[in-house]
């Protein structure tokens, strides 16, 4: 079975440049998670969908940051102007049931953004 | 301080050892989970304790909970150079500590 893939694995970007990336959830996974990991910090919830719905956003950053899920399947999380600040390792999860009491996570590789 | 938070940052060892790191916590929790980075690859998940579990193990891993105290720890025994990597605790609100970066030389 696959796992979580990630496109791009690594985006070099300039500041003010607009970038997507895009995760493939484990096919059958209606939730789909976005987290990120700024450079030497702790690894942050972005956002949370059930199906093509946004369950939770409450931890997107600002409104430079685009989260979609058309259809419920693979979801891009676009950041347009790019920022200095945005560089990090953007981490996608799939899980087959909500919530995070006792439900595993299964983690992308994660897309490593670097914004000049 | 950081919810999750992890010590030591930093840990490095010799093969054959054992590796124990540190997790704090602030709110209450339902259960603790622990992950596992390795360079250049995604999330691993390695074991969940609940809340009303002391000790669990799995494998080389020990995990322990502390709810009076709010901590948690995990034991990584007869490390190998495989076990290099960063590991995290979760909390369930999913909440990331900000990880101990674990060097395990051959």
């Amino acid at each position: 079975e696959a796992g979580v893939t990630q496109f791009p694995s690594h985006s070099v970007i300039e500041k003010g440049q607009t970038v997507t990336l895009r995760c493939d959830p484990i096919s059958g996974h209606d939730n789909l998670y976005w987290y990120r990991r700024v450079m030497g910090k702790e690894i942050k919830f972005l956002l949370h969908f059930v199906k093509e719905s946004k369950q939770d956003e409450s931890g997107m950053p600002n409104n430079r940051f685009l989260a979609e899920r058309t259809g419920g399947t693979y979801s891009t999380l676009k950041v347009q102007p790019a920022e200095l600040e945005d560089s990090g390792v953007y981490f996608c999860a799939s899980s087959l049931r909500a919530g995070w009491v006792y439900n595993e996570q299964f983690f992308g590789p994660g897309t490593r953004l670097t914004v000049l | 301080s950081q919810q999750g938070e992890e010590d030591p940052q930093a840990l490095s060892i010799q093969e054959g050892e054992n590796a124990t790191m540190n997790c704090s916590y602030k709110t209450s929790i339902n259960n603790l989970q622990w992950y596992r980075q390795n360079s250049g690859r995604g999330l691993v998940h390695l074991i969940l304790i609940r809340s009303n579990e002391r000790e669990k193990h799995s494998g080389r891993l020990r995990v322990t909970l502390d709810t009076s105290k709010k901590s948690s720890s995990l034991l990584i025994t007869a490390s190998r150079a495989a076990d290099t990597a960063s590991y995290f605790c979760v909390d369930n609100d999913m909440r990331f500590g900000a990880g101990t970066r674990l060097t395990v030389k051959p």
